[in-house]
């Protein structure tokens, strides 16, 4: 009965790899994020769809491409990995916008680029 | 542009004590503030939500306040025990509807 999934737990490559990671959600949400989590623990949002659409890009690399096939998925395509891509990638989802968002996590996928 | 900050950055205390972790905003516009708790190699649990309209909310020994007018929220833990221990990271929710987060306190509580 998880409520936010994610696959891989963990992902090691190489430099110049292609890599996806996927994410699912079973809360009936409309709204679904990718965060980035650096070596400082910062994170940071990085997309975010809304029923299937593109609402926010923070300036990500295009080499970082989101795919949503239905609302209750939200994958992350990163192309040409770089060393600095290293880091833990969160999937989130919320029900609604504004004062009422609340979001939802899932358990993280550690990538390391070698 | 948005930042959020928080005092103190770690903090070590005996199980039994009753804390207050704090958060900052620089812009008053904003939707609600979250807390979420980090474990070590974990995702983030949601703690607490406070709408902007709200003044505080509570859950069992967890009590988050927001004063949005002067930026400011603090999360009060009654009675902390070792298994409080995680890292809490407040966010707000910005007007653009972005998550953004500040930058967390490690807590430690040793039996």
């Amino acid at each position: 009965d998880t409520a936010v999934s994610q696959t891989p737990k963990y992902l090691v490559t190489q430099m110049g790899n292609d890599k996806s990671i996927k994410c699912e959600q079973n809360l009936g949400h409309d709204t679904m994020y990718w965060y980035k989590q650096d070596s400082k623990k910062f994170l940071k949002i990085m997309f975010s769809y809304n029923n299937k659409e593109l609402i926010i890009n923070e300036t990500v690399p295009n080499r970082f491409s989101p795919k949503s096939p239905d609302k209750a998925h939200l994958n992350l395509h990163i192309n040409s990995l770089e060393l600095g891509d290293s880091a833990v990638y969160f999937c989130a989802s919320s029900h609604t916008s504004g004062a009422y968002n609340e979001q939802f996590f899932g358990p993280g996928t550690r990538l390391t680029v070698l | 542009k948005q930042e959020v900050t928080q005092i103190p950055a770690a903090l070590s205390v005996p199980e039994g004590e009753n804390l207050v972790l704090n958060c900052s905003f620089t812009d008053s516009a904003i939707y609600n503030l979250q807390w979420f708790r980090q474990d070590p190699g974990k995702g983030l649990t949601s703690l607490l939500l406070i709408q902007s309209s709200q003044r505080e909310q509570t859950s069992g020994r967890l009590n988050a306040s927001l004063d949005k007018s002067s930026g400011r929220s603090t999360l009060y833990i009654a009675a902390s025990q070792p298994g409080d221990s995680a890292t809490y990271l407040c966010a707000v929710v910005d007007n653009t509807d972005k998550l953004i987060f500040g930058t967390g306190t490690r807590l430690q509580v040793f039996p």
